[in-house]
C-alpha cells in the first residue's frame, strides 16, 4: 500500500502562513487531495489533484507538489482553521490517507 | 444541493452483522462512485471500497474483503454497507463519500459500537 506520511501536529499564530507536508512512499502522479476535519464532523474536501481549489473553499488554501511530495498551504491562518488535515491519494490501489496533521492556533 | 444522509448509530454484539445506509440526494445517484471510509477513535482514515450504483460494480480494499459488502438501490438512491462477523476492531465511525477519484461530498458518519 502507498504510505502517506504527515507531521502529527503544528502550532501557528493567526495571520501567519503555514505549510503542511505529505510524503508518499511511491509516486502518485498529481492524484493527491487534501481534507479538513473538525472534531465531530465529517472531512471536507479542500484541494483536489494537488493544486485545485474545491468549490466554496477560501483562496487562503492552496496546494502544490507532484510525484511523492505535496504541500498544503494556508495563508493567512485564521482561528477557524483549527482542525486536522489529511492528505489522500487515488493513483494507487488501495486508496490511502495520511495520518493527519493537527493544526492548533497559538 | 448534494447531500448524503447516513443512518443512525448502532450498538451490536460481537459476531453479529450490521447494515448501514447512505441516502443520496441532489445529484444523479447512478453517475458517481460511492465510497466507504472507516475512522477509529483517535485514528486516521481507512478506505474500505467503492460501488458504482449505475451497474453495481464494486471494488474493495483487500483488507476488508469478507468483512464489508457494498450494495446500492437505484430506486431509492441509497447505498448500503454490511459489516459481518463483528469484533471490537470494527468499532468505528463509518462514512460514505461521493466521488470517482476524490471524495467531494461526505455523509455525517455512523458510529458502530461492537460490545457484548
Amino acid at each position: 500500500d502507498t504510505v502517506l506520511t504527515q507531521s502529527p501536529a503544528l502550532a501557528v499564530s493567526p495571520g501567519e502562513r503555514v505549510s503542511i507536508s505529505c510524503r508518499a512512499s511511491e509516486g502518485v502522479n498529481s492524484y493527491m487531495h487534501w481534507y479538513q476535519q473538525k472534531p465531530g464532523q465529517q472531512p471536507k474536501l479542500l484541494i483536489y489533484k494537488a493544486s485545485n481549489l474545491a468549490s466554496g473553499v477560501p483562496a487562503r488554501f492552496s496546494g502544490s507538489g507532484s510525484g511523492t511530495d505535496f504541500t498544503l498551504t494556508i495563508d493567512p491562518v485564521e482561528a477557524d482553521d483549527t482542525a486536522t488535515y489529511f492528505c489522500q491519494q487515488s493513483w494507487n490501489d488501495p486508496r490511502t490517507f495520511g495520518g493527519g496533521t493537527k493544526l492548533e492556533l497559538k | 444541493q448534494v447531500q448524503l444522509q447516513q443512518s443512525g448509530a448502532e450498538l451490536v454484539k460481537p459476531g453479529s452483522s450490521v447494515k448501514i445506509s447512505c441516502k443520496a440526494s441532489g445529484y444523479t445517484f447512478t453517475s458517481y462512485d460511492m465510497h466507504w471510509i472507516k475512522q477509529q477513535p483517535g485514528n486516521g482514515l481507512e478506505w474500505i471500497g467503492w460501488i458504482y450504483p449505475g451497474n453495481g460494480n464494486t471494488k474493495y480494499n483487500q483488507k476488508f474483503n469478507g468483512k464489508a459488502t457494498l450494495t446500492a438501490d437505484k430506486s431509492s438512491s441509497t447505498a448500503y454497507m454490511q459489516l459481518s462477523s463483528l469484533t471490537s476492531e470494527d468499532s468505528a465511525v463509518y462514512f460514505c463519500a461521493r466521488g470517482n477519484w476524490r471524495f467531494d461530498y461526505w455523509g455525517q458518519g455512523v458510529m458502530v459500537t461492537v460490545s457484548s
